[in-house]
């Protein structure tokens, strides 16, 4: 069966830079977009923008420019999320998702920034 | 940017009641999107391509609408409905949520 499992909870201070994965099974990993949902606690979803797991090539929403990569092990079906110089404002849920259709979901690596 | 208006953000419902539940977009789109999140769990796809149920998800549930103006539907609330819903467009760059939907049983 199709399966997203992301990587677990992170604890980072602000500054501090961090690194979620999300494996992929029970598919082709090139033949699906991989894009990455926020949530911050009790709040709302928003898209941070997807890469394309043929080629590459990321696209980001524009709140998730400068400090944000998505990157590939196309290898090991893993996309990845990272996120440098971390803010309070980064503490969220993370969602990875795959493309066309939205209809799997990882479970979610709650990022915590604190000092 | 399409912006996707909710409506209402919190509502209850009785047992058996009728909802519905409507996600305006700032410009037309070509299908909404409905999701399903319960507290502590991922959203689960729900409704897709405006009226499409995902699999598993009861048929007093439905989805309709066009251009700008969508809703989702239950015809008969039960207490397993009691959840937060999502709208969702992806018919233009950035994908863009509605504020989601509490909706509680009474």
């Amino acid at each position: 069966q199709i399966q997203l499992v992301q990587s677990g909870p992170e604890l980072k201070k602000p500054g501090e830079s961090v690194k979620i994965s999300c494996k992929a099974s029970g598919y082709t990993f090139t033949d699906y977009a991989m894009h990455w949902v926020k949530q911050v606690p009790g709040k709302g979803l928003k898209w941070m923008g997807w890469i394309n797991t043929y080629t590459g090539k990321p696209t980001y929403a524009d709140d998730f420019k400068g400090r944000f990569v998505f990157s590939l092990e196309a290898s090991a079906s893993t996309a990845n999320l990272q996120i440098s110089n971390l803010k309070n404002e980064d503490t969220a849920n993370v969602f990875c998702v795959r493309g066309y259709g939205f209809a799997y979901w990882g479970q979610g690596t709650l990022v915590t920034v604190s000092s | 940017e399409i912006v996707l208006t909710q409506s209402p953000t919190t509502m209850a419902a009785s047992p058996g009641e009728k909802v519905t539940i409507t996600c305006r977009a700032s410009s037309s789109v070509s299908y909404m999107h409905w999701f399903q999140q319960k507290s502590g769990t991922s959203p689960k796809p729900w409704i897709y391509d405006t009226s499409k149920l995902a699999s598993g998800v009861p048929d007093r549930f439905s989805g309709s609408g066009s251009g700008t103006s969508y809703s989702l539907t239950i015809s008969s609330m039960e207490a397993e409905d009691a959840a937060t819903y999502y709208c969702l467009q992806r018919s233009s760059y950035p994908l863009t949520f509605g504020s989601g939907t509490k909706l509680e049983i009474k």
